[in-house]
């Protein structure tokens, strides 16, 4: 099955700098890479996704980037703000319509 | 996210009893989804279904038990609680699967004693 490795596990900086997680999945056949935001308590939210025949995609200061070649996808955020702190995920599919293999989450903290 | 609700959203059960967690979405979405949440292990699924009377085990299925005879509706039943059966529960669903974005329910915090 699929298996989905997320780094860091935790991570912390001060507002306004930029923070990057990055994801390695195992399955070649994965084509959908979705980004998920967890706030403490709540419950996980879409924030961005990005499909295999697209190499990167932005939305305001969030970004997604996409190496087939070396099976990873990273998410930038840039100009973190103390709302940005969560738990992020990036499940993979491996190609399968229905199951979303999730990693372990990256605990993103911005410290003010 | 109104549009998927989850009852209880909080549970205190003992070992043994049976349990069912309610997921309702008002989408007519095809595809449902039932995951846990625990410390150290992310989300892990426990079941899906593509359609209403269409179900299969994911992850962790063992002690669980779902059914959907309506489409919009996805109950979870868990048939002799256990303790390691505490947990966060979201209920989640999708109009294409794991092809495009899964809609959460707001989570049944499940505590079994």
């Amino acid at each position: 099955g699929e298996n989905v490795e997320q780094h860091p596990s935790t991570l912390s900086v001060q507002e306004g700098d930029s923070a990057v997680i990055k994801c390695t999945y195992s399955d070649s056949a994965s084509n959908y890479f979705p980004w998920y935001k967890q706030e403490l308590g709540k419950r996980p939210q879409l924030i961005i996704d990005i499909r295999s025949n697209v190499g990167e995609k932005k939305d305001q200061r969030i970004a997604v980037t996409l190496n087939k070649t070396a099976k990873h996808f990273s998410l930038h955020i840039t100009e973190t703000q103390p709302e940005d702190s969560a738990v992020y995920f990036c499940p993979s599919s491996g190609g399968s319509n229905y199951k979303l293999t999730f990693g372990k989450g990256t605990l993103l903290t911005v410290n003010p | 996210d109104a549009g998927i609700t989850q009852s209880p959203r909080y549970k205190i059960t003992e070992t043994g009893r049976q349990v069912t967690l309610m997921c309702h979405q008002t989408w007519s979405h095809s595809y449902m989804f039932w995951y846990r949440q625990d410390l150290g292990h992310g989300l892990r699924l426990i079941y899906y279904s593509a359609a209403a009377d269409i179900t299969d085990k994911g992850e962790v299925p063992d002690g669980y038990v779902v059914s959907r005879s309506k489409t919009e509706n996805f109950p979870l039943t868990l048939e002799s609680a256990t303790r390691s059966q505490t947990s966060v529960y979201f209920c989640a669903s999708s109009g294409l699967g794991a092809q495009e974005t899964q809609y959460f329910g707001p989570g049944t915090r499940l505590l079994v004693l």
